[in-house]
């Protein structure tokens, strides 16, 4: 059974870098037709698509945070991660990663997120 | 403001049928974008529960159903059961602004 684990520092100072990596056990990330990715939902709030990678190092990403954003993919690992630049505490968020289906199939396996607190 | 509409809360009493609708535009829904629908309870990460704008993923009861026509989608819910009580999101694909996979704002259903 696939499965997911977010992990990273719970607690960012504004203007460094947030740096969040998932685990995917139970199955290869180089596994083809499926990409993987991230969301973030900030206190209280709705769900907004952060960015998705394919095992090849392909990223799509939400165009309002493309210039902060760094993704890759380490598939020795069953590993990716995200580097979000210059947080504030807009970021402070629970960051989910999730395996992306593309357009079909949606975000149809989720880990349990972690909290991320950007605050000095 | 999200770039899919949802209410921001409906309710209905146990056994009864209810509706969540999603707006978009012509630039995502319209644009002949599958729609995917999720559901989450507090504290828990979301769970896909509607999937190419009609399809269940496996282990999600027929209770729960999607459809698509223009420029909107809707989860409708049936027999509703105390449960279900949560939110729900709708997600798609939007072609405008570089391209971005887009949810909508959330819709709190409470069971009466």
């Amino acid at each position: 059974q696939l499965q997911l684990q977010e992990s990273g520092p719970g607690l960012v100072k504004p203007s460094e870098t947030l740096s969040l990596t998932c685990t995917v056990s139970g199955g290869s990330i180089s596994r083809s037709s499926y990409y993987w990715g991230w969301i973030r939902q900030s206190p209280g709030k709705g769900l907004e698509w952060i960015g998705s990678i394919y095992y090849s190092g392909s990223t799509y990403q939400n165009p309002s945070l493309r210039r902060r954003l760094t993704m890759s993919v380490d598939t020795s690992k069953n590993q990716f991660s995200l580097k979000l630049r210059s947080v504030t505490a807009a970021d402070t968020a629970i960051y989910y990663c999730a395996r992306d289906g593309a357009t079909i199939y949606g975000f149809d396996v989720w880990g349990q997120g972690t909290t991320v607190t950007v605050s000095s | 403001q999200s770039v899919l509409t949802q209410p921001p809360s409906v309710s209905g009493a146990p056994g009864q049928r209810v509706t969540i609708a999603c707006t978009g535009s012509t630039s995502n829904i319209g644009a002949g974008y599958d729609v995917h629908w999720y559901q989450q309870f507090p504290g828990t990460a979301p769970k896909l529960l509607i999937y190419g704008n009609i399809n269940r993923p496996s282990g999600v009861p027929d209770r729960f159903s999607g459809s698509k026509s223009g420029t909107s989608a809707s989860l409708a819910i049936t027999g509703l059961q105390a449960e279900d009580e949560g939110d729900y999101y709708c997600q798609s694909y939007d072609s405008s602004l570089s391209g971005s996979k887009v949810f909508g704002g959330g819709t709190k259903l409470t069971v009466l």
